[in-house]
């Protein structure tokens, strides 16, 4: 158990430009979130899979947020044309069903 | 939005003291789990209390929940300045998805 992974830990990117953030959660955990924290604030829950399907989304989610998890197994949240407003931390985080949450050290966006 | 408030925002104590948050809640729940974050890291899970459960003890810390007053508390006993962190709860109606609060910013001094 190696742990819930995300890459990069740091992406400075500027306005416009489309984001690709990877999760690799715990092996065996079949639930896997996405969550955006910024300064000061609790994680903000953005979306929800069990295996490969995608069960839940917030509806504070634009448009140009799009998470996918082949087979799943790993995920990837994709933020198109940036916006200075997604600067933030996005954490990842997996569990087995009616268990806690394992985070990942999350990766934080600046948005130039 | 985030479904829990935590209180005080900011606490301040001496090593040895006991420190309390507390969180508030809107909903009714299945479980309320506490959360400990390091600066820049991710949150790490430290004690999940179901909604049936009035108090829980894990090694230095307790847990009690007042579901008429949809409230809950954690009490960190002879604190350590390794305990400085921010403090989240969690809740929970279906077991699928997770609320967090706007978090109690703990500092210890040494």
């Amino acid at each position: 158990d190696t742990g819930v992974s995300q890459d990069p830990r740091h992406k400075i990117t500027k306005r416009g430009q489309n984001v690709t953030f990877r999760c690799d959660p715990i092996s065996e955990h079949n639930r896997l979130y996405w969550y955006r924290q910024t300064l000061g604030q609790g994680p903000e829950f953005l979306t929800y899979f069990q295996n490969e399907a995608q069960l839940e989304k917030s509806r504070l989610l634009s448009d140009r947020f799009s998470a996918e998890r082949p087979k799943g197994s790993f995920s990837t949240l994709e933020i198109q044309r940036t916006e200075q407003g997604d600067s933030a931390m996005y954490l990842c985080a997996s569990s087995e069903a009616n268990s806690p949450l394992h985070f990942g050290n999350g990766t934080r966006l600046t948005v130039t | 939005s985030q479904q829990g408030e935590e209180d005080p925002q900011a606490l301040s104590i001496q090593e040895g003291e006991n420190a309390t948050m507390n969180c508030s809640y809107k909903t009714s729940i299945n479980n309320l789990q506490w959360y400990r974050q390091n600066s820049g890291r991710g949150l790490v899970h430290l004690i999940l209390i179901r909604s049936n459960e009035r108090e829980k003890h894990s090694g230095r810390l307790r847990v009690t929940l007042d579901t008429s007053k949809k409230s809950s508390s954690l009490l960190i006993t002879a604190s350590r300045a390794a305990d400085t962190a921010s403090y989240f709860c969690a809740t929970t109606s279906t077991g699928n998805q997770f609320y967090f609060g706007t978090g109690t910013s703990l500092t210890v001094i040494p």
